[in-house]
């Protein structure tokens, strides 16, 4: 089956300052989605992005499907950007029903 | 509104219990999912209703037993857990069971149930 591996796996920034995060994953997609996972366990959509660039506000991420990695960019990060953030791609389960396939995650932590 | 509620945040049981986590959304999607989440690993697919059928369970034991009521509904009955069974349980519904490109079969996540079985 597919994998999906997130780097880094842990992070930690000072406030203010800026990052990447990498998703891989072993076979094409049609689909992939970054997830963030507050402390409390919420897991919040950040994007639907098959290809291509998106933004939102301090957030922006670029699928580049053919090479087959995502990168999640975050601005001027805050300490409510700690968490976990996923990636995760779709597949075709018994031909008939999608199954999400969450990548390794990465654990940030924001200092004040 | 891209809102997944579940209930309760937190639960307590013994082995011996029988109790049941509900989640309900009011988007109209077709395809409702449980996962189960240990801490610090990816959440991990438990079951998949899609159109109100089950259309995947991932070898889940038999003391997780998923209901889908109706479209908007969809609850877990849990009974004779193990204390390994302790996690973080998540609902998720998608407009499309199946993957694409148009994005119906994006996930949105409920809060979650905090289940501790001592």
């Amino acid at each position: 089956g597919i994998q999906v591996e997130q780097s880094p796996p842990d992070l930690i920034l000072q406030e203010g300052a800026n990052s990447t995060l990498r998703c891989n994953f072993s076979d094409s997609v049609n689909n992939l989605q970054w997830f963030h996972q507050n402390p409390w366990g919420q897991l919040i959509n950040l994007f639907y992005i098959p290809s291509g660039t998106k933004q939102n506000g301090r957030l922006s991420a670029t699928t580049v499907a053919t090479e087959r990695y995502s990168l999640l960019y975050i601005s001027s990060s805050q300490t409510t950007d700690s968490g976990v953030y996923f990636c995760a791609v779709p597949r075709l389960y018994g031909g008939a029903t999608n199954k999400l396939i969450f990548g390794t995650g990465t654990l940030l932590a924001v200092q004040p | 509104d891209t809102e997944v509620t579940q209930t309760p945040k937190h639960l307590v049981m013994g082995m011996t219990n029988k109790k049941s986590l509900k989640c309900e959304q009011h988007m109209g999607h077709r395809a409702m999912y449980w996962y189960k989440q240990k801490a610090k690993k990816p959440p991990e697919l438990m079951f998949v209703y899609s159109y109100e059928k089950l259309s995947i369970n991932e070898s889940v034991p038999s003391r997780f037993s998923p209901e889908c009521p109706n479209s908007s509904l969809l609850n877990l009955h849990l009974h004779a857990l193990q204390p390994e069974d302790s996690a973080l349980y998540l609902c998720a519904s998608s407009q499309d069971p199946y993957a694409g490109t148009g994005g119906e079969e994006t996930q949105y996540f409920g809060p979650g149930t905090r289940l501790l079985v001592l």
